[in-house]
């Protein structure tokens, strides 16, 4: 059974910063991987889709990699913004899942003025 | 751009009473679904449903639980008989593919109390 874990649960940074966040899946068979921002009492926001083909995607600041092998994702935010405080979702999709995500607990960025 | 719209954004319902939720999806899109999430824990997938029928359904989707299509632009959830573990967030969301370049687009949600 697939089980996506995501550390720190939070995470606080000063503005400017660039970080990033990690996740980790178990099963390595996947068809892709998401990243979500959730803003509290939201829904979800797409941030970045990499099939498991890829190894990065890249949107504006935001730069996310894949390593399959090593059931392995990160989520590049370079220089921060308080903005950019939220829940950072990643979610997988199984090879053979007919599209079923299986979520992280998320972590929770706040980014300092 | 176009967006996964849901209603009612929060339902209040008794146990015992069935609720049904209510989504558009993005309208070129052809796969649906329904996530859930509990306050404080992950976001957990319900059902998935492609050409009028569920591809597939988690085991929380038991019995109490079905999904319609009932025109071209709706997708509900229905909850026969409400039981206080009901109480979560309830996201739809949809894709235009399936498997690998399926990025799922999600709705605001419904936040469901039952009492």
């Amino acid at each position: 059974k697939q089980e996506v874990t995501q550390i720190p649960a939070a995470l606080s940074v000063p503005e400017g910063e660039n970080l990033v966040l990690n996740c980790s899946f178990t099963d390595s068979a996947i068809y892709n991987l998401q990243w979500f921002r959730q803003d509290p009492g939201k829904g979800l926001t797409s941030l970045l889709l990499i099939q498991s083909s890829q190894r990065e995607q890249t949107s504006g600041r935001l730069n996310a990699s894949l390593d399959k092998s090593s059931g392995r994702s990160t989520l590049y935010i370079a220089a921060s913004q308080p903005g950019d405080s939220a829940t950072y979702l990643c979610a997988v999709i199984n090879a053979g899942a007919n599209s079923k995500l299986t979520f992280g607990k998320g972590i929770t960025l706040s980014v300092r003025p | 751009e176009p967006e996964v719209t849901q209603t009612p954004s929060h339902q209040v319902t008794q146990m015992g009473q069935e609720v049904i939720l209510r989504c558009v999806p993005i309208s070129n899109h052809l796969y649906f679904y329904w996530y859930r999430q509990i306050l404080g824990q992950k976001v957990e997938f319900l059902v998935s449903f492609y050409n009028n029928e569920i591809s597939e359904k988690s085991e929380i989707f038991d019995d109490q639980f079905s999904v319609e299509r009932p025109d071209g632009s709706n997708f509900t959830l229905k909850i026969r008989s409400t039981k206080l573990e009901d109480s979560a967030m309830y996201f739809c969301a949809s894709s235009e593919h399936g498997g690998s370049s399926g990025e799922q687009y999600f709705g605001p949600g419904t936040r469901l109390t039952v009492t």
